[in-house]
């Protein structure tokens, strides 16, 4: 079992709607929450980050972590074309100088005007 | 504001061969990253430096080596190519090990034949 587990989608929403991405992890150490956004033959860009539990609101972007489902979801309102992306969640417990990063597979997501 | 720099951008090596992967960052970042990327398993790490003169051996070392030029470069290299090594690369760097954002490079596609 992956440490790590996102839904590969790929997802295909209109223009306007609210998506939801989710990821689910094994590891309870993990305490910092990332999503990453990947445009076609691009590298990963930071989009959000969280610290533990709760909801953190940025634009059109939400971020939302649950630490006793082991659950983190990213919300998009007003979905946009230029939203169409790859989304990779990312999280560590940034231990010791440990590089104990992992990252989900990704989803892909397409916005239709 | 070139942040991270690969070189080069594709490569087609034969099974045997070698080569090295350039990274360079100009964001004065302590900590640099190699990750492949293969369809569904997400970003793997493969080597780190928390700083200059230390490396680190990731998830997926097997088959690479890394040098740590000075704080700014940071090279991957391929001593027998094999077909599994077929991936995308990416370099990244942070300020330091425990750092939210990761810049990452645009990525080298690698196929070995």
């Amino acid at each position: 079992q992956k440490e790590v587990e996102q839904d590969p989608g790929p997802l295909s929403v209109p223009e306007g709607a609210i998506v939801s991405l989710n990821c689910t992890y094994s590891n309870s150490a993990f305490q910092y929450f990332m999503w990453y956004r990947q445009y076609s033959r691009k590298g990963p860009e930071l989009l959000m980050y969280t610290y533990s539990s709760g909801n953190k609101e940025d634009g059109r972007f939400t971020a939302q972590v649950d630490k006793s489902s082991k659950y983190i979801s990213l919300f998009i309102r007003d979905s946009q074309p230029s939203d169409s992306a790859t989304y990779l969640c990312a999280m560590s417990a940034f231990g010791d100088n440990n590089n104990d990063m992992r990252f989900g597979a990704g989803t892909r997501l397409t916005v239709k005007p | 504001n070139a942040g991270v720099t690969q070189t080069p951008k594709f490569q087609v090596l034969k099974t045997g061969q070698s080569m090295t992967l350039q990274c360079a960052q100009d964001m004065n970042h302590n900590s640099m990253y190699w990750y492949r990327q293969d369809p569904g398993m997400g970003l793997r790490l493969i080597y780190y430096s928390a700083s200059e003169g230390t490396t680190d051996k990731g998830e997926v070392p097997n088959g690479y080596n890394v040098s740590r030029l000075n704080k700014r470069e940071f090279s991957l290299r391929l001593e027998s190519a094999a077909p599994s090594q077929t991936s995308v690369y990416f370099c990244a760097s942070s300020e330091a090990v425990q750092a939210y954002g990761y810049t990452f490079g645009s990525g080298t596609r690698l196929t070995v034949v």
